[in-house]
């Protein structure tokens, strides 16, 4: 099975930069999803990592470490509109483990 | 474009009811699944199918059932609707579960409330 730990709440700064971070503990490893849920919506796809290291997409950046059991999303640039909960999800390996196991969430709270 | 949708947005029921959820999608994806999402839990899987004629238990199967006739619906069946079943459902698929075009597109989700 998988263990995924991420904090329950965040607050930020317009502007600033935020990073959220995620651990995990899993039997087999097969890659690692952030997705973004605003509140009263679905969640939508942010990033995917299989391999170690970072990898950015505009304002966002995500970060792997498989060694240390370790994400984090790096928001930059916070706009108010990145007021959401951040979903940390670990895929394993083998049969349904192939299915992402999904953390708790970040709830984000981006404050002017 | 392609899409997935639910319905109902909304449902209000009472206890023992059967109560049928929907979920449709256009991205003509094999993969499909269920989950819910209550507060203090995140998103936990109920069941999912691979493909048409395939279905299987989630973390949290108990009290639920699907069944895979075509590629795009995959209908979630409460038996008998109980109170601890009052949550937010969403539906969602994917293209594949390795490699690239892997990730899950979800429906905008489905509140239920079990009187």
């Amino acid at each position: 099975g998988q263990n995924i730990d991420q904090p329950t709440e965040m607050t930020a700064t317009e502007g600033a930069i935020v990073q959220i971070n995620c651990t995990y503990q899993t039997s087999g490893f097969n890659g690692l999803f952030w997705y973004q849920q605003h509140a009263g919506e679905a969640p939508t796809f942010l990033s995917y990592n299989v391999l170690d290291g970072l990898e950015e997409k505009g304002r966002f950046s995500s970060f792997l470490s498989r060694s240390k059991g370790y994400s984090y999303l790096l928001l930059k640039e916070l706009q108010m509109k990145d007021s959401a909960s951040y979903l940390c999800a670990v895929r394993g390996t083998g049969g349904g483990s192939y299915i992402p196991t999904f953390g708790r969430g970040t709830s984000l709270i981006v404050h002017p | 474009d392609a899409e997935i949708t639910q319905s109902p947005r909304h449902k209000i029921t009472e206890t023992g009811r059967q109560v049928t959820l929907a979920c449709h999608q256009t991205w003509n994806h094999n993969n499909m699944f269920w989950y819910r999402q209550d507060l203090g839990h995140g998103l936990r899987l109920i069941h999912y199918s691979y493909g048409v004629q395939d279905t299987n238990k989630g973390e949290v199967s108990d009290g639920y059932s699907v069944s895979r006739s075509n590629t795009e619906d995959l209908p979630l069946t409460l038996e008998s609707a109980a109170s601890s079943q009052t949550s937010v459902y969403f539906c969602a698929s994917s293209e594949s579960l390795a490699g690239a075009y892997n990730e899950q597109f979800f429906g905008p989700g489905t509140r239920l409330t079990v009187l």
